[in-house]
């Protein structure tokens, strides 16, 4: 069965500061990978994901992130954060299991961005 | 562009009374979901469903039930509610490409209250 884990379930920085948000997976299938926003009182918002192809994949909202397979890692990163990025951030994993198919989520990353 | 539907946004029970929560979408997805989300437990799956007729049980399904009659509609009911299922609850849905699931659209949530 997959899994995700999540790094920190706060992560503070100031306003222009490198963001970055820390997502390992377990998966023995490759997985396809996601990272959602949530803001408050919001339902989640896809702000990426990996399928297949190119490991470094382009998101919404000037976000990116890298899959490394040998790191098992999916980290979230923006290199200058804005106010309006203050969110949480859940990654999650999907993977065939048994002909079907759900999406195992992380336990989430709220961001705080710091004036 | 209605997406995934949620009904009602806000909810108090008292203990023991029963309620059904409505989700629809628009999208002609085969796969919905129900999650809940408790502070720093990320999302907890509690059913789903790959198709008009099927449901299958997720992580923590007790206290709950669930139907899938047509493609839009994925209604989860609780019987006899306790204090233990006051949360945020979503529900999603997502397109199916192959055998993976690529993405899931989610509603706004219905926030629960069991007093």
């Amino acid at each position: 069965a997959q899994s995700v884990t999540q790094l920190g379930s706060h992560v503070s920085v100031s306003e222009g500061a490198l963001v970055l948000l820390r997502c390992n997976y377990s998966s023995s299938v490759p997985p396809y990978l996601f990272w959602y926003v949530q803001y408050p009182n919001q339902g989640l918002q896809l702000l990426l994901k990996y399928t297949t192809g190119a490991t470094l994949v382009k998101g919404i909202n000037g976000f990116e992130a890298e899959f490394k397979k040998s790191e098992t890692s999916f980290h979230l990163t923006k290199p200058s954060a804005h106010m309006s990025d203050a969110a949480e951030y859940f990654c999650a994993v999907s993977a065939p299991q048994g002909g079907s198919e759900k999406l195992v989520f992380g336990k989430g990353t709220k961001l705080t961005v710091n004036p | 562009n209605a997406g995934v539907t949620q009904t009602p946004k806000f909810r108090i029970l008292k203990i023991g009374q029963s309620m059904t929560l409505q989700c629809a979408q628009d999208m002609n997805h085969n796969y919905m979901y129900w999650y809940r989300q408790d502070p720093g437990m990320g999302l907890k799956l509690i059913y789903y469903s790959v198709g008009a007729g099927i449901t299958d049980k997720g992580e923590v399904p007790n206290g709950y039930n669930v139907s899938r009659s047509t493609t839009e509609d994925f209604p989860l009911r609780l019987e006899l509610a306790a204090p233990s299922q006051t949360s945020v609850y979503f529900c999603a849905s997502s397109p199916q490409e192959g055998s993976v699931n690529t993405e899931a659209f989610f509603g706004q949530g219905t926030r629960l209250t069991v007093v």
